[in-house]
């Protein structure tokens, strides 16, 4: 199964902000609504950051947004703190009974 | 609060079983669809299966052929993995997680580690 496609790394200095792509395909992210990021340290489960497309669950930062322009995603994080230096995955809804979701292959978030 | 604690992993030899298990607390369990989120080491995540509230349908990554088999006891509060036939691929750290009322994943256990070796 084909993975979405982030890259692998981005960089940035506190209270920068950055933005991570998520670039899949008609099938998954352009033609669902249902993009979702999750944020993970090491070691750690993930964590829902961001559901449907730009909706932010109770309790996560309104420094974290969401967007979808065609086939691809995008998550950004504003005013960069430390404790934002994790890995981000993208998500979306495949609609496959064989690929029900897919996700992205993953970005490091570094805050210099 | 909701938990979620997967177990059952282990180390096993190519071609051998292992059943993981994941219990479910803080939340009425059989309201939620569940799913099986796997990642290889250094590698991204990976979605391997899903199950409904009610226990079908039921949905595997193609990847599966054949080779696991999701289930859950709502009366036990426990969503189940059965994989066999298992390939040095398979190595990797499973998770259960549920799905939200949407189509993403709200909460995630601490993943159960399955190693893969001869």
């Amino acid at each position: 199964q084909s993975a979405l496609t982030q890259p692998a790394s981005v960089s940035g200095s506190p209270g920068q902000s950055i933005t991570i792509s998520c670039t899949g395909t008609s099938s998954d992210i352009g033609g669902h609504n249902y993009v979702s990021w999750y944020q993970q340290h090491p070691d750690k489960a993930p964590k829902l950051m961001i559901y449907d497309v730009n909706n932010r669950p109770s309790g996560v930062s309104n420094r974290f947004s969401g967007s979808k322009s065609g086939n691809t995603a995008s998550l950004t994080i504003s005013g960069l703190q430390a404790e934002d230096e994790a890995d981000y995955s993208c998500s979306s809804y495949a609609g496959s009974s064989t690929l029900l979701y897919v996700f992205g292959t993953g970005t490091k978030v570094t805050v210099l | 609060q909701v938990q979620l604690v997967e177990s059952g992993g282990g180390l096993v030899k190519p071609g051998g079983s292992l059943r993981l298990s994941c219990a479910a607390s803080g939340f009425t369990f059989s309201d939620y669809y569940m799913n099986w989120i796997r990642q290889a080491p250094g590698k991204g995540l990976e979605w391997v299966s899903y199950i409904t509230s009610t226990g079908s349908p039921i949905y595997y990554a193609d990847f599966v052929k054949g080779r696991f088999t999701i289930s859950r006891d709502n009366s036990k509060n426990s969503l189940y993995l059965q994989i066999n036939s298992l390939t040095v691929e398979d190595t990797a750290v499973y998770y259960c997680a549920r799905q939200s009322s949407g189509r993403s994943f709200d909460y995630w256990g601490q993943g159960t580690l399955v190693t893969v070796s001869s």
